[in-house]
């Protein structure tokens, strides 16, 4: 079956850098198209960035767009997202998502890595 | 950017009752091409990852049961729980894929009344 296993996360200072990972079993990740999106403690969901199968294409929101990397190795079936600068608005719970085969809604869900930016 | 709206913000409905959530976008989610509304609806129960019930608005996923039901088209939507079971009490949120950003509805919580 699908697995999406997210790891990284932690607590880190205000300014500071963090790599979180996603690591795809169960399905042609190279195939895909792959999302992160975050939800903040107790809060609603917010889509942070998208890359294409293929890597090829990558788009975020605007509130991360310059301080955050996603990109994927599909030779390792793992998607990255690379986290600079962070800021206290960045806490959050990060999951990483499979898009569906025929549109950008998400077939499947990791567990999600919680990221605390905190002094 | 396209803001979703969720209304009502939670619902208390008792078990064996409809309950309906309503979703509105900002702009068209409908693509005249095909026709298709790039609008999905999650579920999530507390503790867990969301889960995907219904995409192209209408579309339920493998697996989800058929009391749940999604229709509308533009720019108004509805979730349909036709017959609230207790494995139901969750949050549930509207998703747009028309466009990036793509943007969620901030969420209706249902319970059981």
């Amino acid at each position: 079956q699908v697995q999406l296993v997210e790891s990284g996360g932690g607590v880190v200072q205000p300014g500071r850098s963090l790599r979180l990972s996603c690591a795809a079993s169960g399905f042609t990740f190279s195939s895909y198209g792959m999302h992160w999106v975050r939800q903040a403690p107790g809060k609603g969901l917010e889509w942070v960035a998208i890359i294409w199968y293929d890597g090829s294409n990558k788009n975020y929101a605007d509130s991360v767009k310059g301080r955050f990397t996603i990109s994927r190795d599909n030779s390792k079936n793992t998607l990255y997202l690379q986290m600079n600068s962070l800021r206290a608005e960045d806490t959050a719970l990060y999951y990483c998502a499979r898009e569906g085969s025929s549109g950008y809604y998400y077939i499947d869900w990791g567990q999600g890595t919680l990221v605390t930016v905190s002094s | 950017d396209i803001v979703m709206t969720q209304s009502p913000d939670s619902l208390a409905v008792s078990l064996g009752e409809r309950a309906t959530i309503n979703c509105k976008s900002s702009q068209s989610v409908l693509y005249s091409s095909n026709n298709k509304n790039y609008l999905a609806w999650y579920q999530q129960k507390p503790g867990q990852p969301p889960k995907l019930l219904i995409y192209w608005a209408s579309t339920r996923e493998s697996g989800v049961p058929d009391r749940f039901s999604g229709s509308g088209s533009g720019t108004d939507f509805t979730l349909t729980i036709s017959s609230l079971q207790a494995e139901d009490v969750a949050v549930y949120y509207c998703h747009q894929y028309y466009t990036t950003p793509f943007t969620f509805g901030p969420g209706t919580k249902v319970e059981i009344k």
